[in-house]
């Protein structure tokens, strides 16, 4: 069936170097796209989110690309911070089909001090 | 910054037994899900609830879970009868409507 993955289970990265982490997806029809940040013990908490008719997306020290022709969806987190350290998941969403979001599988990121 | 609580932060509860999980939304959201996440699997959705019934649910939501919101603050995940399998975290959240996706902290429920 259609999914969200992850290309990279864990990423580790020295403290203030760039983090990239991608995700693939595979249900074209998908056209709302979030990260998500989560920190153990905690639950999900939003970082940035890109809608499909968006190619890049900016916030404070992170950046969503999406490539809609390979179905792939980046993260980057500038001058990567130890309390950045954390799983990462995307999630997908079809709008007019309902609320609900599929998640992929997360990459851990750990960063080094 | 508003949140979403979810009560209580662990519950073990032995097979076979009912347990309810309780989550207060954000004030103004009008949309609620609960979803689950097996230890070190990926979050899973269970079900949405919007304008007092449910509006989606995953094959996981089966006969034996059931949502309610009892009053105007509180939203409830019952399991009927506890499984093993249903070990897991269970997320709570809630959004005004199609953006917004605000997730609780989690209620670890461990089945002995």
């Amino acid at each position: 069936g259609e999914s969200v993955g992850l290309h990279l289970p864990t990423l580790s990265v020295q403290e203030g170097d760039n983090s990239i982490i991608n995700c693939a997806y595979s249900n074209s029809a998908s056209d709302y796209f979030i990260w998500y940040k989560q920190e153990s013990g905690k639950g999900p908490q939003f970082i940035i989110d890109i809608r499909s008719n968006m190619d890049k997306r900016q916030g404070q020290r992170v950046t969503v690309l999406l490539n809609k022709t390979v179905k792939h969806l980046s993260l980057q987190i500038a001058a990567t911070q130890p309390g950045d350290s954390a799983v990462y998941f995307c999630a997908e969403n079809i709008s007019g089909a309902g609320n609900m979001l599929t998640f992929g599988g997360g990459t851990r990121l750990m960063v080094k001090p | 910054e508003p949140e979403v609580t979810q009560t209580p932060s662990h519950q073990v509860t032995q097979m076979g037994q009912e347990v309810i999980l309780r989550c207060v939304p954000i004030s103004n959201h009008l949309y609620f899900y609960w979803y689950r996440q097996i230890l070190g699997q990926k979050v899973e959705f269970l079900v949405s609830f919007y304008n007092n019934e449910i509006s989606e649910k995953s094959e996981i939501f089966d006969d034996q879970f059931s949502v309610e919101r009892p009053d105007g603050s509180n939203f409830t995940l019952k399991i009927r009868s506890t499984k093993l399998e249903d070990s897991a975290m269970y997320f709570c959240a809630s959004n005004k409507a199609y953006y917004g996706y605000t997730f609780g902290s989690g209620t670890r429920l461990t089945v002995v």
